[in-house]
């Protein structure tokens, strides 16, 4: 069973404010990592596909980074605003050609 | 963009009936379909591929009779969820991926809510 772990769980910040989030993920058998940001009662919308170890993609305010040799993918939202509130899910990928989710963070920004 | 059209978005039965659940590529044929189906607090689980013309793969502790998939055609995919019981009530959602655009991501539909009373 792959383990993709997601850190924090939660997260509460104010607009303004810049934030990350951490997903870890096995470092075998690496095909790519994906980024989901889902809101609720909406469709979980891909954000970044991620296969080259020390990737960087980057969206408006929203980044990501990647290191597959230690497993672990950032995300960063430069300058929350309230409509960034979602759940953001990273999904490994390996050659089996099947995802594996981590348990999300869910963002909430306030005013 | 990819979509994905997946009905009902919340279905209650009662205990021992059928549920179908549709997932409908509207833009894109989508040869394979995944089902995952996610327990509060809980990772989103892949159930089963579900592959055009072919039977469905499903992964391990998955019943395949009583999880019926269907993929007729390169479309639609079903789940059916046969003779409920409470412990299947949950959120079931599908994914697929539009091989033309494969840097992009899948494509998720919006999800269905099973309550089974």
């Amino acid at each position: 069973i792959l383990n993709v772990e997601q850190s924090p769980q939660s997260l509460h910040v104010q607009e303004g404010d810049s934030t990350n989030f951490t997903c870890s993920f096995p470092s075998s058998n690496f095909y790519a990592l994906h980024w989901y940001r889902w809101e609720t009662a909406k469709s979980p919308e891909a954000l970044f596909v991620m296969t080259l170890n020390g990737d960087e993609k980057k969206k408006g305010r929203i980044s990501a980074t990647l290191n597959t040799k230690e497993g672990y993918s950032y995300l960063y939202i430069k300058g929350s605003q309230p409509e960034d509130s979602a759940t953001y899910l990273c999904a490994f990928l390996s050659g089996y050609s099947t995802l594996t989710f981590g348990k999300g963070t869910m963002l909430l920004v306030s005013p | 963009g990819a979509v994905v059209s997946q009905h009902p978005s919340r279905v209650i039965c009662k205990s021992g009936t059928s549920v179908k659940i549709e997932c409908r590529s509207l833009d894109f044929q989508a040869t394979t379909m995944f089902w995952y189906r996610q327990f509060p607090k809980q990772s989103l689980m892949l159930m089963a591929t579900s592959n055009e013309g072919s039977k469905a793969t499903y992964e391990q502790g998955v019943e395949k009779d009583k999880f019926l998939i269907n993929h007729a055609s390169l479309t639609l995919s079903t789940l059916t969820v046969t003779s409920a019981h409470p412990e299947d009530s949950s959120f079931y959602i599908c994914s697929a991926r539009d091989i033309d655009r494969k840097n992009y991501g899948y494509t998720f539909g919006s999800g269905t809510r099973l309550t089974v009373v």
